[in-house]
């Protein structure tokens, strides 16, 4: 079975600071990956997508992950934090047309 | 511009009531979910639907049940509310890979 983790629950950061959060996940095939994030009060939305094109996927708002398969890992990366960054992020697996397994997310706090 | 609608932000309801989340998708997009978010245990799939009345249960669709009798609105119903069940409830819709997030709606059971 697939599944998610993402590796501390919180992470606190300076402004302009390099974001990194990490993400690994198992799964018996080759899987579709994803960030996504959360601002307070709203609902999800995509930040980037692998689906087995380039290992190396840019997002929105200047985040990127790669896709490492020896690691089976997905971190995403930003290399100058923004205030506007803080929220929650939440990686993703979708091994099959119609489910996807979500992580238990990272809070991320940008201190000015 | 894509979007997912959900009838309520904010519910307070007492144990024993029987509740409706609505959702509504402009997307035309044949599949809809709901999950229920709670602190440290992320999203977590309840039910989810690939068509008209066609339903599937997800990992924690127990107190649940759910109803879609037209494409673009999907149902969460909790026939006797618990205090288990307080928590964000969120509802997405897809087109293959990438899922499209209603608001949420926090409920609270008293």
């Amino acid at each position: 079975a697939q599944s998610v983790t993402q590796l501390g629950s919180h992470v606190s950061v300076s402004e302009g600071a390099l974001v990194l959060l990490r993400c690994n996940y198992s799964s018996s095939v080759p899987p579709y990956l994803f960030w996504y994030v959360q601002y307070p009060n709203q609902g999800l939305q995509l930040l980037l997508k692998y689906t087995s094109a380039a290992t190396l996927v840019k997002g929105i708002n200047g985040f990127e992950a790669e896709f490492k398969k020896s690691e089976t890992s997905f971190h995403l990366t930003k290399p100058s934090a923004h205030m506007s960054d803080a929220a929650e992020y939440f990686c993703a697996v979708q091994t099959s047309y119609d489910k996807v397994i979500f992580g238990p997310g990272t809070s991320l706090s940008v201190i000015p | 511009d894509v979007k997912v609608t959900q009838s309520s932000r904010y519910l307070v309801k007492r144990t024993g009531e029987k509740v409706f989340l609505e959702c509504v998708q402009d997307m035309d997009h044949e599949n809809m979910f709901w999950y229920r978010q709670d602190p440290g245990l992320g999203l977590r799939l309840i039910y989810f639907s690939y068509d008209v009345k066609m339903k599937e249960k997800g990992d924690i669709p127990e107190g649940y049940s759910v109803s879609r009798e037209k494409k673009e609105r999907f149902s969460l119903i909790l026939e006797s509310a618990s205090t288990n069940q307080t928590s964000m409830y969120l509802c997405a819709s897809s087109v293959f890979d990438e899922q499209f997030f209603g608001p949420g709606t926090r409920l609270t059971v008293l």
